[in-house]
């Protein structure tokens, strides 16, 4: 398809588990983000790829969090060792380059803690 | 510490009733404002992007306009079909990457 495309749509885990939430954006588009939504709060932050540039990881919460992005497209985000603040769904964004505000949005990964 | 704020948290109109939106903003250098339509279950879509005081952007029922401190989303004649939740962003100068840092948003329904 022509759009971000995320996976799995939704996921539902045990506290302690690992978890990877996949993200294949627009083709073309040098620059992908993740962000975080939970219920009631704004979009939140994560991490952000440019290219071949070192990420930005400056939203990232904690060291159990990290993210990939292998050949400049695909990008993995991983949840080590989850806990229920953990839940929230977790949305993945491509832009054609870094000068643009206009985000391309997945429809994103809803991921549930027990 | 950039920081956008957005009122009401959410809005009901009847359809056809005109309204706005709020989005006050702090930010050290802004380098864009944006609004996006968000609806149940899907991201978030972008509406307009809008770069300094003044500057106003339309689209169908849709205005955007933005002063030195905060931007407004007027909605002219409204459709249930534009029942969403609208988002405001900023993007800096300050940072050396393009993140967004967006509002908590404004929940709209628009009733027939």
């Amino acid at each position: 398809g022509a759009g971000v495309s995320q996976s799995p749509s939704n996921k539902v885990t045990e506290k302690g588990k690992d978890v990877e939430l996949r993200c294949d954006p627009i083709s073309g588009h040098t620059a992908l983000y993740w962000y975080r939504q939970s219920l009631g709060q704004g979009l939140e932050f994560l991490i952000y790829f440019q290219g071949n540039s070192a990420p930005d990881k400056s939203g990232l919460p904690s060291d159990r969090f990290s993210a990939e992005r292998t050949g400049g497209s695909v990008s993995t985000l991983t949840i080590q060792r989850t806990q229920q603040e953990d839940s929230a769904v977790y949305l993945c964004a491509s832009s054609f380059d870094r000068h643009t505000g206009e985000l391309f949005f997945g429809e994103g990964s809803r991921l549930t803690v027990l | 510490e950039d920081q956008v704020t957005q009122s009401p948290e959410a809005l009901r109109l009847q359809e056809g009733e005109s309204s706005s939106l709020n989005c006050s903003y702090t930010v050290s250098g802004l380098r864009g404002l944006f609004w996006y339509r968000q609806d149940p279950g899907k991201g978030p879509e972008f509406l307009f992007t809008l770069y300094s005081a003044g500057e106003e952007k339309e689209k169908e029922r849709l205005k955007a306009t933005l002063t030195k401190k905060e931007s407004f989303l007027h909605i002219t004649a409204p459709k249930p079909e534009d029942s969403a939740t609208y988002l405001c962003a900023v993007s800096n100068y300050g940072g050396a990457t393009n993140k967004l840092i967006f509002g908590t948003g404004t929940l709209l329904a628009v009733q027939p």
